[in-house]
């Protein structure tokens, strides 16, 4: 059982285009981190989201945290070639345990120039 | 200020032999966790360690996969035996804190680690 579902899977679109990716999960976390990973190397933090309803924004990158804490979104604003890699969220379960992450699969975005 | 390291970056084993994986945390960071990457899956929780104690290996199989964080030098993790299902990407990540919501895990690039 996935806990976090990511979608879309895969996105290509052309360079200045908008787009929103989600991060769903029926269980509540504690927080809510959203990486990037690029082919070969390991996931690079973007942003970490704590409080329910939470919006926080990195240049052309808005995240929102949902208001219950069970899921997430990234949207991209004007999109640039520069923004291809794979988006992972990554949640703390609330509770014990919180400093095992959960990820999930990811979102595979190709931004074409 | 040098990110998380992780040596080797690609390891290619036969099976039945062992595999060696290094991670040295960032400055500061006393709190180190390996989580395995298999192909078409996510990241998964494998192990949590401070320095000198294992706080959580649920994430880690029984048999053949051992860890460790010495009082000096890396993080260790080890695999006994290795099988073709054991090819994966073996991420570490390591954190000031070990609680999460004030706190943030850095990753390292990997280690690929390839059985044939």
């Amino acid at each position: 059982t996935q806990l976090l579902e990511q979608s879309p899977q895969f996105l290509s679109i052309q360079e200045g285009e908008n787009l929103t990716v989600y991060c769903n999960s029926s269980s509540v976390f504690s927080s809510l981190q959203w990486y990037r990973q690029e082919p070969g190397e390991g996931p690079v933090l973007l942003v970490t989201v704590v409080t329910g309803g939470e919006v926080k924004k990195l240049k052309r990158l808005t995240f929102q945290f949902g208001d219950a804490r069970k899921d997430s979104s990234l949207h991209i604003t004007a999109a640039q070639p520069g923004d291809t890699g794979l988006y992972l969220c990554a949640g703390a379960r609330a509770g014990g345990s919180n400093y095992k992450l959960t990820f999930g699969k990811g979102t595979l975005l190709t931004v074409n120039p | 200020n040098a990110g998380v390291m992780q040596n080797p970056r690609h390891l290619v084993r036969r099976r039945g032999q062992e595999a060696r994986l290094r991670c040295s945390p960032m400055k500061g960071h006393s709190h180190v966790y390996w989580y395995r990457q298999l192909p078409e899956e996510g990241l998964k929780f494998m192990v949590y360690l401070q320095k000198e104690n294992i706080i959580d290996e649920s994430g880690m199989p029984k048999e053949r996969f051992s860890a460790e964080f010495p009082k000096e030098g890396p993080s260790i993790l080890r695999i006994q035996q290795v099988v073709r299902g054991d090819s994966a990407a073996y991420f570490c990540a390591s954190s000031r804190q070990g609680a999460m919501g004030t706190d943030t895990q850095y990753f390292g690039p990997g280690t690929r680690l390839t059985v044939l």
